[in-house]
């Protein structure tokens, strides 16, 4: 059974200042690691998808890093509107399904 | 370029009482899958449609069915509702690439 554990539950920042949110999984098979931002009442917006250890990829202000047993999800000099709570998710090879962890809310105050 | 669309926003129903909820996936994109997602965790499979066949199923009882029109779009229908099915009902869709886009939700009370 695939397993997604995120850490901290939540994350309180001043603006400007950097951090990472850690996802640690366990997964048969690692098909593609994937980050969403989801806004209060709102469905998850994708971010980014990883498919194998060393890889990198970067949007504005966030960065996601892949290794063979945790993802992390850097975001630089954040501000107010990076308030969110971030999911991660994997899916496996012959599993169409993705497996979430519960999310860090992260808050960023002006 | 139309996103994932969900209808309604939001429904209120009694307990034991049926709904369906509605998804119109991504353009061109041809597999639908849906999720449960409880206050503060994260979102839980439900079942996946492909070519208007359920091609993988949670762990959810058979009160929850699903249907996928040859245009794609998808209805996912929960029978005999329990106050425990409260909750935000996400549609999601895919192609090729594996990578899920989430509808907005439908947010469901059951009193």
């Amino acid at each position: 059974e695939d397993q997604v554990t995120q850490s901290p539950e939540a994350l309180r920042l001043q603006e400007g200042e950097s951090s990472s949110l850690n996802c640690s999984y366990t997964v048969s098979g690692l098909r593609g690691l994937f980050w969403y931002r989801q806004d209060p009442g709102k469905g998850p917006e994708f971010l980014f998808t990883l498919y194998s250890a060393g890889e990198e990829k970067e949007k504005e202000r966030l960065k996601a890093t892949l290794t063979k047993k945790e993802s992390f999800l850097h975001i630089t000099a954040p501000k107010p509107e990076d308030s969110a709570t971030y999911l991660c998710a994997v899916s496996n090879f012959g599993n169409e399904k993705l497996t979430f962890g519960t999310g860090t809310r992260l808050t960023i105050i002006p | 370029d139309a996103g994932v669309t969900q209808s309604p926003t939001h429904l209120i129903k009694t307990r034991g009482q049926q709904v369906t909820l509605r998804c119109s996936p991504k353009s061109g994109h041809d597999t639908v899958s849906w999720y449960q997602q409880a206050l503060g965790q994260g979102p839980q499979f439900i079942f996946q449609y492909y070519e208007e066949e359920e091609r993988q199923r949670g762990n959810f009882p058979d009160r929850f069915s699903g249907h996928q029109f040859p245009n794609y779009s998808s209805e996912l229908n929960v029978n005999a509702l329990l106050l425990g099915d409260s909750a935000l009902y996400l549609c999601a869709s895919s192609s090729l690439s594996y990578e899920q886009y989430f509808g907005p939700g439908t947010r469901l009370t059951v009193t």
